[in-house]
């Protein structure tokens, strides 16, 4: 079974500055998604970032980058030039690929706080 | 796009009842996941249904039952209601076999006292 695992629960930064939050996971699957979730006071989960396992190349989105590992089963997010409204939990989650079936598995999340 | 729509956004209910809660998923996506979130935790899945029967389980009881309809609304049913169903319930969709991710409501905050 798939496992998502975030270490750590809360982070702080400063507005403007970079930060990155961790995710590893565990898997057998050799072609798979990793994604990252926002998740403001609103609760509504929305998409920040994408990453298919075939592709070497890190995804990115802006002010949003990921470092992906596949060996090392690792999929970290950096979040560059820190806003006020990047606060919220953060969300890892993993899919396996192709087919109708399949369900995203995310780990515990990432409390961030970005400070004026 | 219209988005997924979730209602209602609060529900109080007591222990033994029973509930629904209905989503109403983005045009032409014909999947549809339900995923419960305890306080604190991330989303655990519940089920889901593709083009209208179900493919998939999480670790859920039976009394967890859904539905979904071809005009891409479905249902979440919980019978016999426990204080630890006390949660979010998100709703989530996406075009079949893509692996663009899913889109999700903003959920339905259960309470059961």
């Amino acid at each position: 079974a798939q496992t998502v695992t975030q270490s750590q629960p809360e982070m702080s930064v400063q507005e403007a500055e970079t930060v990155t939050l961790s995710c590893t996971y565990d898997t057998s699957e050799n072609n798979y998604y990793l994604f990252w979730y926002k998740q403001p006071p609103s609760r509504q989960m929305i998409l920040v970032i994408r990453q298919e396992a075939y592709k070497q190349q890190n995804a990115t989105e802006n002010r949003f980058s990921v470092n992906f590992q596949k060996a090392a089963k690792s999929f970290s997010l950096k979040i560059s030039d820190s806003q006020l409204g990047d606060t919220a939990m953060y969300f890892c989650a993993f899919l396996n690929y192709g087919g109708s079936q399949g369900n995203l598995i995310f780990g515990k999340g990432t409390k961030l706080s970005v400070k004026p | 796009e219209t988005g997924v729509t979730q209602s209602p956004t609060h529900l109080i209910k007591t222990r033994g009842q029973q509930v629904t809660l209905r989503c109403s998923s983005q045009s032409g996506h014909n999947t549809v996941s339900w995923y419960q979130q305890a306080l604190g935790q991330g989303p655990q899945f519940i089920f889901q249904y593709y083009r209208e029967e179900e493919n998939g389980r999480g670790n859920f009881p039976p009394r967890f039952s859904g539905l979904q309809f071809p005009n891409y609304s479905s249902e979440l049913n919980v019978n016999a209601l426990e204080l630890d169903d006390s949660a979010l319930y998100l709703c989530a969709s996406r075009f079949g076999t893509s692996g663009g991710g899913y889109t999700f409501g903003s959920g339905t905050r259960l309470t059961v006292v």
